[in-house]
C-alpha cells in the first residue's frame, strides 16, 4: 500500500532563515508527488508537483521541492521564511493501489514563522 | 475563472440519515475528486470521476457514493450517517485524472 510520512508535526522557523518540510513516501511504480498548503480558514492550494525530470522542482510563492529516488524523499524548501508562509503543508503521492489509482495524503506538518 | 464551489458549507444530520453534496469543478476540468478530512485520519481519498464514470477508489464503504454528470458537476452521497461520518468533505478538479487538483472549500458535516 502507498504512504507518505512527514514526521514533523510541526516546524518553527525564524523570518529569513531557510525552511524544510521533510516527506518521505511509499509507492508501486513511478511516483507522481506534490505539495499543497491549506492556509487558517482557506483552501487546500497547489504548490508545485514532479511527475519525471529535474529532480529539483520550482513552484509557488518561491517554494521548491527536492525529489531524491534512493532516498524516497521529496522535500519542501524555501531559502527565505516569510511570517505569511505559516501555514499547513500536505505531501501527497499519485500511485496505484489495487487496481485504481489513488492520492495518498500525509498527515500534514504545520510551518511556524516566527517573525 | 471561477474556483470550485461546494455546496452546502455546512450541514448537520442525525444517525441514520443520508445526505448528498454538490460540487462545481472548474470549468473545463474533466476529473473530480472527494476527501474526507478529519482530525484522526487526516486527509483520505474517497474517489474519483472522470467524465461520468468513477475511475478509481479509495477505501471506503459502500455507504459512500457518488456520481458526475454530463456537466462535470459532481455529487457525492452517504447514505445512514454514523457519527464517524462527520468531518470536512472536499472536492477537488484537475484537468486530467488525478493530476494537479484545485480544492474547493469544502462541507462540514456533523452527525449528531
Amino acid at each position: 500500500a502507498q504512504s507518505v510520512a512527514q514526521p514533523e508535526d510541526q516546524v518553527n522557523v525564524a523570518e529569513g532563515n531557510p525552511l524544510t518540510v521533510k516527506c518521505t513516501y511509499s509507492v508501486s511504480g513511478n511516483p507522481y508527488l506534490f505539495w499543497y498548503v491549506q492556509y487558517p480558514n482557506r483552501g487546500l492550494q497547489f504548490l508545485l508537483k514532479y511527475i519525471t525530470g529535474d529532480n529539483l522542482v520550482k513552484g509557488s510563492y518561491g517554494f521548491e521541492a527536492e525529489f531524491n529516488k534512493s532516498q524516497t524523499s521529496f522535500h519542501l524548501k524555501k531559502p527565505s521564511a516569510l511570517v505569511s508562509d505559516s501555514a499547513l503543508y500536505f505531501c501527497a503521492v499519485r500511485g496505484n493501489s489495487g487496481g485504481y489509482q489513488k492520492v495518498t495524503f500525509g498527515t500534514g506538518t504545520k510551518l511556524q514563522v516566527i517573525p | 475563472k471561477a474556483g470550485v464551489t461546494q455546496t452546502p458549507r455546512y450541514l448537520i444530520k442525525t444517525r441514520g440519515q443520508q445526505v448528498t453534496l454538490s460540487c462545481s469543478p472548474i470549468s473545463g476540468h474533466r476529473s473530480v475528486s472527494w476527501y474526507q478530512q478529519t482530525p484522526g485520519q487526516g486527509l483520505q481519498f474517497l474517489f474519483e470521476y472522470f467524465s461520468e464514470t468513477q475511475r478509481n477508489k479509495g477505501n471506503f464503504p459502500g455507504r459512500f457514493s457518488g456520481r458526475q454528470f454530463s456537466n462535470s458537476r459532481s455529487e457525492m452521497n452517504v447514505s445512514t450517517l454514523e457519527l464517524g461520518d462527520s468531518a470536512l468533505y472536499l472536492c477537488a478538479s484537475s484537468a486530467w485524472t488525478l493530476d494537479t487538483q484545485y480544492f474547493g472549500p469544502g462541507t462540514r458535516l456533523t452527525v449528531l
